[in-house]
């Protein structure tokens, strides 16, 4: 199985400039979930999905949108991209609420807004 | 904003020892877990603890959690150069209901050979 798997690894943008972050998982798991990491910030949440078809806002949702229209796919869009933007970004999904489950990570994207 | 804060911020041991890394939170939680993430890589979940258990074992690893002074400790015995990475600890807001988890700032960890 090859878990949680985001795309592109790597990307630089203009100011300005849109792109979109995809994040596939073949667990068949519910929850689908944004982060981006700052250094000496953690991790800090984006969006995150429940299921097919729904989304809900995190800590620092400003400047993203989100889709989840399959259940294996989970996007994250920048409609304008600016340099506060620029962060490591991670999906990860688990099987349900955290309450009860881990999350599984993909690898990450690094991402650079000039 | 963070729930949990780990302490220390960093951490530099000689492999061999044992490593301890604190986690402190504010609210009162379901489960607390922890992650590890090596450089450049995505997390990988550790180890969960529920609100109702105080001590947790999964090999070298030994975690502890004090609800009462809302707070958990992360123990790696004999420590190995591998274990070097970031730890971090992740809390659920108890009757949160669908809230993910909140992740620490983590603690960075250089297990020297």
């Amino acid at each position: 199985n090859a878990g949680v798997t985001q795309t592109p690894k790597f990307r630089v943008l203009k100011t300005g400039q849109s792109m979109t972050l995809l994040c596939a998982q073949d667990m068949n798991h519910e929850y689908m979930y944004w982060y981006r990491q700052d250094p000496g910030m953690g991790l800090r949440l984006i969006h995150y999905s429940v299921g097919e078809g729904t989304t809900a806002k995190g800590e620092v949702p400003d400047g993203y949108n989100v889709s989840r229209l399959k259940k294996q796919n989970f996007l994250l869009g920048l409609e304008s991209a600016a340099p506060s933007q620029t962060s490591v970004y991670f999906c990860a999904s688990s099987r349900g609420q955290a309450t009860n489950e881990k999350l599984f990570f993909g690898s990450g994207t690094q991402l650079s807004v000039l | 904003s963070q729930q949990g804060e780990e302490d220390p911020q960093a951490l530099s041991i000689q492999e061999g020892e044992n490593a301890t890394m604190n986690c402190s939170y504010k609210t009162s939680i379901n489960n607390l877990q922890w992650y590890r993430q090596n450089s450049g890589r995505g997390l990988v979940h550790l180890i969960l603890i529920r609100s109702n258990e105080r001590e947790k074992h999964s090999g070298r690893l030994r975690v502890t959690l004090d609800t009462s002074k809302k707070s958990s400790s992360l123990l790696i015995t004999a420590s190995r150069a591998a274990d070097t990475a970031s730890y971090f600890c992740a809390t659920v807001r108890l009757n949160s209901g669908n809230t993910p988890l909140v992740f620490g700032k983590g603690t960075r960890l250089s297990v020297i050979a």
